[in-house]
């Protein structure tokens, strides 16, 4: 079956250092790849998306790319800042878009 | 453009309980898509609803069920509540067409508390 795995955390990062969050996803057939991401207070949000292999999603400094050799989506970052501190949610959708797994989420805080 | 909105915010109910849950989809979006979220856990996929049919179904047991009316806004019901049950539900929204990767939007969740 389809699933998704995140690295746990939380991660506590200083201001302008490197983020990466890996995830791992196991599916059949040619599934799409999400981040989205939860602000302190506010609800999920799509941060970026990738829909087949080799495609790279970015969105506000943040990049990811859909690697179907080592099925994995690792989040990226090169400087952080104390407001992307958020969770943080891997996730996988089959290929019609009808069905959607999402990883446990991994906290990051960013600290000045 | 109004986002998508659930109601209530939060409920308490007893162990065998019903419980109907409501959501307005965001304006021009057709499909609705339902998640539990449990403390500390990312959200799990319910099902999915389009065209006021059921689209896809995670794995949740038939005392989860759903709607969906014509103007997209849609009902998540629970039959014979149990303390698992407990959670935050989310509600998004999208528009289904030509493109299967149509963004979610979420709601602010109902936080229901099985007793």
């Amino acid at each position: 079956g389809n699933s998704v795995t995140q690295m746990e955390g939380p991660v506590t990062l200083s201001e302008e250092a490197f983020l990466t969050i890996n995830c791992t996803y196991t599916a059949t057939g040619y599934p799409s790849l999400f981040w989205y991401v939860q602000y302190p207070g506010e609800g999920l949000q799509l941060l970026l998306k990738a829909t087949k292999a080799d495609d790279k999603g970015s969105n506000k400094g943040f990049e990811a790319t859909y690697r179907k050799e080592t099925t994995s989506f690792h989040l990226e970052k090169g400087s952080v800042q104390v407001s992307d501190s958020a969770v943080y949610f891997c996730a996988l959708s089959d290929y019609f878009g009808n069905q959607f797994y999402f990883g446990t989420g991994t906290s990051l805080t960013v600290i000045p | 453009e109004t986002g998508v909105t659930q109601s209530p915010t939060h409920l308490i109910k007893t162990r065998g309980q019903q419980v109907t849950l409501r959501c307005s989809s965001q304006s021009g979006h057709n499909t609705v898509s339902w998640y539990q979220q449990a403390l500390g856990q990312g959200p799990q996929f319910i099902f999915q609803y389009y065209r006021e049919e059921e689209n896809g179904r995670g794995n949740f047991p038939p005392r989860f069920s759903g709607l969906q009316f014509p103007n997209y806004s849609s009902e998540l019901n629970v039959n014979a509540l149990e303390l698992d049950d407990s959670a935050l539900y989310l509600c998004a929204s999208s528009l289904a067409g030509t493109s299967r990767t149509n963004e979610q939007f979420f709601g602010p969740g109902t936080r229901l508390t099985v007793l």
